[in-house]
């Protein structure tokens, strides 16, 4: 069974720094990664998608990796600014297993960054 | 980018009574449409999956009879919570997949359910 895990739970970061979300996951048979924000009381915004064979996507500040191999991604955030404050959610589409075609979520990294 | 409605936003119901959610996607066909449950401070759990014209597949511990899901177009999904306890109190977010392509979910706004 797919678990995916995201580390850390919480962070909280002066305006200005970068920093590095990370994710997990031990099934590597996926189709791909996204990730997602949310805000408070809100649905999920995705913010990047990346395809089981490829390495990372870049938007704006945001770049994500993927090392599928290993079971990992990691989210940068270049820059950060308070408007970036909100849960941070990785899932991935599995590709085999119980899960086939679904998407399996992580608990999310509250993100907080201060002025 | 791909948009998908719900609606309402907010409904607070007495116990017993049934609530009917929509989830509309508004710039795309959504040929499958996935309803999930999140409770505070945890993530999403994903109730069923549903494609269009066809009944839904409900993951396990989820009570169909519960959940009703319809799925009757390509744009327009429901789900009726029927029979509503206060446990039933949660967040539904609604998300659709369809003809765009490297199959990208697309999320609905969420459903704030609150049963008194």
């Amino acid at each position: 069974k797919q678990e995916v895990t995201q580390i850390p739970a919480a962070l909280s970061v002066p305006e200005g720094e970068n920093l590095v979300l990370n994710c997990s996951f031990t099934d590597s048979a996926i189709y791909n990664l996204q990730w997602f924000r949310q805000d408070p009381g809100k649905g999920l915004t995705s913010l990047l998608l990346i395809q089981s064979s490829q390495r990372e996507q870049t938007s704006g500040r945001l770049n994500a990796s993927l090392d599928k191999s290993s079971g990992r991604s990691t989210l940068y955030i270049a820059a950060s600014q308070p408007g970036d404050s909100a849960t941070y959610l990785c899932a991935v589409r599995n590709a085999g297993g119980t899960s086939y075609g679904k998407l399996t979520f992580g608990q999310g990294t509250i993100l907080t960054v201060h002025p | 980018g791909a948009v998908v409605s719900q609606h309402p936003s907010r409904v607070i119901c007495k116990s017993g009574t049934s609530v009917k959610i929509e989830c509309r996607s508004l710039d795309f066909q959504a040929t499958t449409m996935f309803w999930y449950r999140q409770f505070p401070k945890q993530s999403l759990m994903l109730m069923a999956t549903s494609n269009e014209g066809s009944k839904a597949t409900y993951e396990q511990g989820v009570e169909k009879d519960k959940f009703l899901i319809n799925h009757a177009s390509l744009t327009l999904s429901t789900l009726t919570v029927t029979s509503a306890h206060p446990e039933d109190s949660s967040f539904y977010i609604c998300s659709a997949r369809g003809d765009r392509g490297y199959h990208e979910q697309f999320f609905g706004p969420g459903t704030r359910l609150t049963v008194l």
